[in-house]
């Protein structure tokens, strides 16, 4: 079964302390694997698409790795206004899921001045 | 470009009444996917329309419909609410070339049922 286990659930900074969300996923066959920002009472933003292991993408203080069964959200020196959940979701390579994606319950992170 | 856009925000039924909401992709995009969020659930997938058709479908009852329209917009309907139906609802769009499917989200809908 198509799985996405991400963690910490929950994780609070302070401004410019660095650190990583994990997302760990299940799938027989990934197509790709997506990041997104989600603040409350909003829909969620797209950050990154990352397709493959070694796969690196970067924008502003967010960078995104992929290996074979994780991928990791590198946020450094955040700010208050990188607060939100953020959320990973996996598209399986199987025609049977197109459209669909998978999503992992999301990281809260709060960043305090 | 303009974003994906959903109507209304804000609803709120009473059990026992039906609801459609509405969403309009972005320009171009022949996708749409419908998702409910829920604090005890997350993010679930209910179905993806694709060129007027529907492609996929997750593992809701059959209360919950859609339907896409020549232009790509999209509509959802849930009849017979239950209290368990209060959550927000996503739709998210995409230009579903290849294989690959960034999907891109509006701002929701937020049913409540009382």
């Amino acid at each position: 079964e198509d799985q996405v286990t991400q963690s910490p659930e929950a994780l609070r900074l302070q401004e410019g302390e660095s650190s990583s969300l994990n997302c760990s996923y299940t799938v027989s066959g990934l197509r790709g694997l997506f990041w997104y920002r989600q603040d409350p009472g909003k829909g969620p933003e797209f950050l990154f698409t990352l397709y493959s292991a070694g796969e690196e993408k970067e924008k502003e203080r967010l960078k995104a790795t992929l290996t074979k069964k994780e991928s990791f959200l590198h946020i450094t020196a955040p700010k208050p206004e990188d607060s939100a959940t953020y959320l990973c979701a996996v598209q399986p390579d199987r025609g049977s899921t197109l459209g669909r994606l998978y999503f992992g319950r999301g990281t809260q992170l709060t960043v305090w001045p | 470009k303009a974003g994906v856009t959903q109507t209304p925000r804000y609803l709120i039924k009473t059990r026992g009444q039906q609801v459609t909401l509405s969403c309009s992709p972005i320009s171009g995009h022949r996708s749409v996917s419908w998702y409910q969020q829920t604090p005890g659930q997350g993010l679930q997938f209910l179905f993806e329309y694709f060129s007027e058709t529907q492609r996929n479908k997750g593992n809701f009852p059959g209360r919950f419909s859609g339907r896409q329209f020549s232009n790509s917009r999209s509509e959802m309907n849930v009849s017979t609410l239950e209290l368990g139906d209060s959550a927000l609802y996503l739709c998210a769009s995409s230009l579903a070339e290849g294989q690959l499917y960034e999907q891109y989200f509006g701002p929701g809908t937020r049913l409540t049922v009382t």
